[in-house]
């Protein structure tokens, strides 16, 4: 069964510009969340899409947005880019099988973004 | 605010020792926390699972508590070996759904 598959793997922008992300979760899963690692602030929660509808959001500027197509599928996108938003960006797909915070999360190898 | 600690960025220790992890929260009273290794460039995967009424977790060479008096989870990983060497990152749901709000993770490595 194919895991979670995310696009690009590297990227390199210059600030200002924009850059979408994309993620195909687990074959089922409808449950599709991202996350920003960096070595710094480690990982932290972007936001969350489930059936098409956010359904959780981070403390991030308005700048990071995302949306979930009907098939599942997910691209956050980042606008005017800044320095800062260098990092490692994961996806994470779930099952919905059980109550909040008992669900897995299985992760993507990640988007690694440098902003110049 | 909600915050998770890892007891140390990085654990070294010999092969064949056991390698003790600990994850300490504040502010935050949940209902399960898991456990996630992450290998460098790579994401996460999971590890196991704990819910709050369970004491003691085990999988193979590994093992989790869960103290919600104390707000701590301890992660063990008996005999450990240099495939053992990675970040750990001990995981709480903090708002619905399945956000996950990551604890700082501790690099372990096992030398020989």
């Amino acid at each position: 069964k194919a895991g979670v598959t995310q696009t690009p793997r590297y990227l390199i922008k210059t600030r200002g510009q924009q850059v979408t992300l994309s993620c195909s979760p687990i074959s089922g899963h409808r449950s599709v969340s991202w996350y920003q690692q960096t070595p710094g602030q480690g990982l932290q929660f972007l936001f969350e899409y489930f059936s098409e509808t956010q359904r959780n959001k981070g403390n991030f500027p308005g700048r990071f947005s995302g949306r979930q197509f009907s098939n599942s599928r997910s691209e956050m996108n980042v606008s005017t880019l800044e320095l800062g938003d260098s990092a490692l960006y994961l996806c994470a797909s779930s099952l919905e099988v059980v109550s909040s915070g008992a669900n897995v999360l299985t992760f993507g190898a990640g988007s690694r973004l440098t902003v110049l | 605010s909600q915050k998770i600690e890892q007891n140390s960025e990085a654990l070294n220790i010999q092969e064949g020792k056991t390698a003790t992890l600990t994850c300490n929260y504040t502010n935050y009273s949940p209902a399960y926390l898991q456990w996630y290794r992450q290998d460098p460039g790579r994401g996460p995967v999971f590890l196991l699972l704990i819910r709050e009424n369970e004491k003691e977790k085990r999988k193979e060479r590994l093992k989790v508590t869960f103290d919600t008096t104390l707000k701590q989870s301890l992660f063990h990983i008996t005999a450990s070996q240099p495939a053992d060497s990675a970040t750990y990152l001990c995981a709480l749901s903090t708002g619905g759904g399945n956000k996950l709000t990551f604890g700082t993770g501790t690099q372990l490595k096992v030398e020989l």
